[in-house]
């Protein structure tokens, strides 16, 4: 089955810029989504087809995806982005839907 | 406003079974996927499975976890959606959400979610 990596954890000054990273193999020829997840609330989708953003996510958010990685950009970091990210996709293969495991998010 | 909103959840025995619900208003329900998400107490976020919508012929396709145990249906006058588990295992403790598809295979609107807790 398909397999998305993501590192567990990150930590990021405000004001900086966050990169967070999701592998899996050929991932560039997926669409990738990203959602971000605060504790004790539901996951949002904070951007879909790689690059794509929904209505009301900041453009401080960006996303991009080539070969065997996809990357959620995050600028100008605030206080209120500390959370879990996950990367999704769907396997064709397997006609499942694929989570990475997702990174926790540290605001210093 | 779009809202999915999950019910029945609950604490079952292993082996048992359980049914949730999922209550969507707001959007055309039968224009989209539906999806079921779960994650288990502290850890990352699973896929459960999926129906496509009426044009797709309401296709469901299930993670290979729960696959032959778990069953999705929808109500499209009701617009309504139910997760059938049953053979539960303690591992299937999680809290469940119910997801509307967007585009691709994204997930755009969430529920809360319902806790599911199967323990003797």
């Amino acid at each position: 089955s398909y397999v998305l990596t993501q590192p567990p954890s990150m930590s990021v000054a405000p004001g900086k810029t966050a990169r967070i990273t999701c592998g899996g193999n050929n991932i560039g020829s997926k669409s990738v989504h990203w959602y971000q997840q605060k504790p004790g609330q539901a996951p949002v989708l904070v951007i879909y087809y790689d690059s794509d953003r929904p209505s009301g996510i900041p453009d401080r958010f960006s996303g991009s995806n080539s070969g065997n990685t996809a990357t959620l950009t995050i600028s100008r970091v605030e206080a209120g982005d500390e959370a879990d990210y996950y990367c999704q996709v769907w396997d064709n293969s397997s006609d499942h839907k694929v989570f990475g495991g997702g990174t926790k998010l540290t605001v210093l | 406003e779009v809202q999915v909103v999950e019910s029945g959840g609950g604490l079952v025995q292993p082996g048992g079974s359980l049914r949730l619900s999922c209550a969507a208003s707001g959007f055309i329900f039968s224009d989209h996927y539906m999806d079921w998400v779960r994650q288990a107490p502290g850890k990352g976020l699973e896929w459960v499975g999926r129906t496509r919508n009426k044009a797709n012929s309401y296709i469901t396709e299930y993670a290979a976890s729960v696959k032959g145990r778990f069953t999705i249906s929808r109500d499209d006058s009701k617009n309504s959606l139910s997760l059938q588990m049953n053979s539960l295992k303690t591992e299937d403790t999680a809290v469940y959400y119910c997801a509307r598809g967007g585009s691709g295979s994204s997930l755009d609107f969430w529920g809360q979610g319902t806790l599911v807790t199967v323990s003797s």
